[in-house]
């Protein structure tokens, strides 16, 4: 069955720091779809990124970057110089096709960024 | 603001009751996305409607039911509520042509409580 570990429960850094969350997956499809979720402390959900499993490109957006390799199952998210406002909880999430069959999150990881 | 409109913001009610969430989607988009938040099991996909149709299910229970209406609003009906049923349950909504999960748009959530 599908799965995506995030081991990472709680991360604390200093503003300006660079800071890296990790994601597993575990899918026997060879095609299927990972995501990044933030969700900051006033609760909404914001979607961040979609990637298919035949685009390994990695990918850079501002201050975030996003790090694929099917290799190790690993779809990794950075933040570089992190800000105050990046303070969330972060999901990563794998679905088995392109509409949401056998869609699972990880358990998140809080990320805060302290002055 | 995403666009997307969740009613009620806040749901109380008893066990054993049936209660209608309702989302209504960015307009001109065409895919309805339901999840659920609890602190028992996080984050999971309920369900996926585009333009009318079911395309995906996840965890939903058999007490649990949706619908997508010509308008594109969706609702989603839970009813013999459990006291476990209590979560923040999420809409989303993306444009869905071709590549349904490229950006998903959040409603507010609404908050139910089962009491």
């Amino acid at each position: 069955a599908q799965k995506v570990t995030q081991a990472q429960t709680e991360i604390s850094v200093v503003e300006k720091e660079d800071v890296t969350l990790d994601c597993v997956y575990e899918t026997r499809d060879t095609t299927y779809y990972l995501f990044w979720y933030k969700q900051p402390p006033s609760g909404e959900l914001v979607f961040l990124i979609r990637r298919n499993s035949f685009d390994e490109q990695n990918e850079i957006s501002g201050r975030y970057s996003w790090n694929f390799q099917k290799s190790t199952s690993s779809f990794n998210f950075t933040i570089t110089a992190s800000q105050v406002v990046d303070s969330a909880v972060y999901f990563c999430a794998l679905s088995e096709d392109n509409y949401g069959q056998n869609f699972v999150f990880g358990p998140g990881t809080r990320l805060s960024v302290l002055p | 603001d995403s666009g997307v409109t969740q009613t009620p913001k806040h749901l109380i009610t008893a066990t054993g009751q049936r209660v209608t969430l309702r989302c209504s989607p960015r307009s001109g988009d065409l895919s309805v996305y339901w999840y659920q938040q609890s602190l028992d099991q996080g984050l999971q996909f309920l369900i996926h409607y585009y333009n009318g149709e079911e395309r995906a299910k996840g965890n939903i229970l058999e007490r649990f039911s949706a619908q997508q209406f010509p308008d594109l609003h969706s609702e989603l009906n839970l009813s013999s509520l459990e006291l476990g049923d209590s979560a923040l349950y999420f809409c989303a909504s993306s444009v869905a042509s071709g590549a349904p999960y490229n950006e998903q748009f959040f409603g507010p959530g609404t908050r139910l409580t089962v009491l």
